[in-house]
């Protein structure tokens, strides 16, 4: 059982707010990740990153920024949200080398009024 | 560009038969290639992970095989339960950066008991 989390689980909020969704891992684990994933819809990476101070842009282009500054912490930001960001954001993380299996956590639902 | 299809994208079967899901993908030069499970609502659960040198990985009721050369992978799952209702996705490796999953929409399964 992996042992990634995601805070919060749901979150509903109006436009020009600013969010901060969280991920943790409690692995260990240098590499982690940030998916969107719409109703239906396969998951894009917007964001990975190899260790502490390490951020890059996935193959989808996102609004929303990350930052590294713990192994174990990967938040994600929204500084202005709208109704286009509304969907699910999945965080996940991977150890270097080996199998470099990808371990999920639960996700958020964002919904932007 | 990667792309990545799976057939069918839905399937309803009675509890106990043995089922072959399917996935292609139009680019061979893949690193490894995993299959997930997500449960509504949930994140992903990594069932089974094929490096590029290998040909089939088995893990319980699931056995996955994998085909570089004609971008073709599929996964077994035998003896069908009520339990393994979930929607499966294929997500091969981009190239040869293992950090890049590229998902297909899934294959969305029912299981009836």
């Amino acid at each position: 059982e992996a042992d990634i989390y995601q805070t919060p689980r749901y979150l509903v909020i109006g436009t020009g707010k600013k969010i901060t969704l969280e991920c943790s891992q409690t692995m260990g684990h240098d590499k982690m990740y940030w998916y969107q994933q719409d109703p239906g819809m396969e998951l894009h990476l917007i964001h990975y990153s190899y260790g502490v101070n390490s951020t890059e842009k996935g193959d989808l282009s996102s609004e929303s920024t990350v930052s590294r500054i713990r192994t174990e912490h990967f938040p994600l930001t929204l500084e202005s949200a709208r109704p286009s960001h509304t969907s699910q954001y999945l965080c996940a993380s991977s150890e270097w080398g080996g199998r470099e299996t990808q371990y999920f956590g639960p996700g958020t639902r964002l919904l932007v009024l | 560009k990667q792309e990545v299809t799976q057939i069918p994208a839905a399937l309803s079967v009675p509890e106990g038969e043995n089922l072959v899901l399917n996935c292609s993908f139009t680019d061979s030069a893949i690193y490894n290639l995993q299959w997930f499970r997500q449960d509504p609502g949930k994140g992903l659960t990594s069932l089974l992970l094929i490096q590029s040198s290998q040909r089939e990985q088995t893990s319980g009721r699931l056995n996955a095989s994998l085909d570089k050369s004609s971008g073709r992978s599929t996964l077994y799952i035998a003896a069908s339960q009520p339990g393994d209702s979930a929607t499966y996705l294929c997500a091969p490796a981009e190239g040869y950066n293992t950090d890049k999953l590229i998902f297909g929409t899934g294959t969305r399964l029912q299981v009836f008991p």
